[in-house]
């Protein structure tokens, strides 16, 4: 079975540049979300979608970051403009509901880097 | 609110030894609880869980058991191998959210 899949996988790009990261979740699942993981924050939830509509975007760093889950097969994280302190790793993950028995199923992750 | 507390790494183990992790969890109600392994270059995978008091989630040769009272979900290894050097996440499930804890880095040495 496909697990979840995000891409790039890797992103290099100067600051000021938009940076759009790509998910697609576990056929069936109706819980999506997004992470960031660095080394000194270690893992933090951005953003969460159930059934395609945001339940809480708390998490979101500040305005250059968006995202939007257009159907239940795609989202996309964006950042822009970029900026240095954004380089991170950043994972998507998705369940099938947000019932707290239900374990997360994460992608490999695409690692930002900006100069 | 919802908080997960696991020990600070890095562990650094000999192959064969005993692993013990632990983690506390500080929740309203009744949490499922999960352990998270993260290999180099990977997301995170589920390892085990356990949904209620009592349970005893396993896998891998690796077990936690949910402790009502003591708000704790540990997880033990009787004998590692190198091929379990990772980072290692507790995780509690609230409401429409988890919660994970910072992560506990295992190197296990030959």
């Amino acid at each position: 079975d496909a697990g979840v899949i995000q891409s790039p996988r890797h992103e290099v790009t100067e600051m000021g540049q938009e940076v759009t990261l790509r998910c697609k979740p576990i056929s069936g699942h109706n819980s999506l979300f997004w992470y960031r993981q660095t080394m000194m924050r270690g893992l933090e939830l951005l953003i969460y979608f159930n059934n395609n509509v945001p339940i809480d975007d708390s998490g979101m760093p500040e305005d250059r970051f968006s995202a939007k889950m257009p159907n239940a097969s795609f989202s996309t994280l964006k950042i822009q403009p970029s900026e240095p302190r954004d380089s991170a790793v950043y994972f998507c993950a998705s369940s099938l509901s947000v019932r707290s028995n239900q374990p997360q199923h994460f992608g490999d992750g695409t690692r930002l880097s900006i100069l | 609110g919802d908080s997960v507390t696991q020990m600070e790494g890095p562990v650094t183990l000999s192959e064969e030894a005993f692993l013990t992790i632990n983690c506390t969890y500080t929740a309203t109600g009744y949490p499922s609880l999960f352990w998270y392994v993260q290999y180099p270059g990977e997301g995170l995978q589920l390892l085990l869980k356990a949904t209620k008091a009592d349970d005893k989630g396993s896998n891998k040769g690796f077990e936690a058991t949910y402790r009502k009272e003591t708000t704790s979900f540990h997880l033990e290894k009787g004998s590692v191998q190198v091929s379990d050097s990772a980072v290692y996440f507790c995780a509690q499930g609230g409401y429409q959210k988890v919660t994970f804890g910072i992560g506990t880095k295992l190197q296990v040495i030959p």
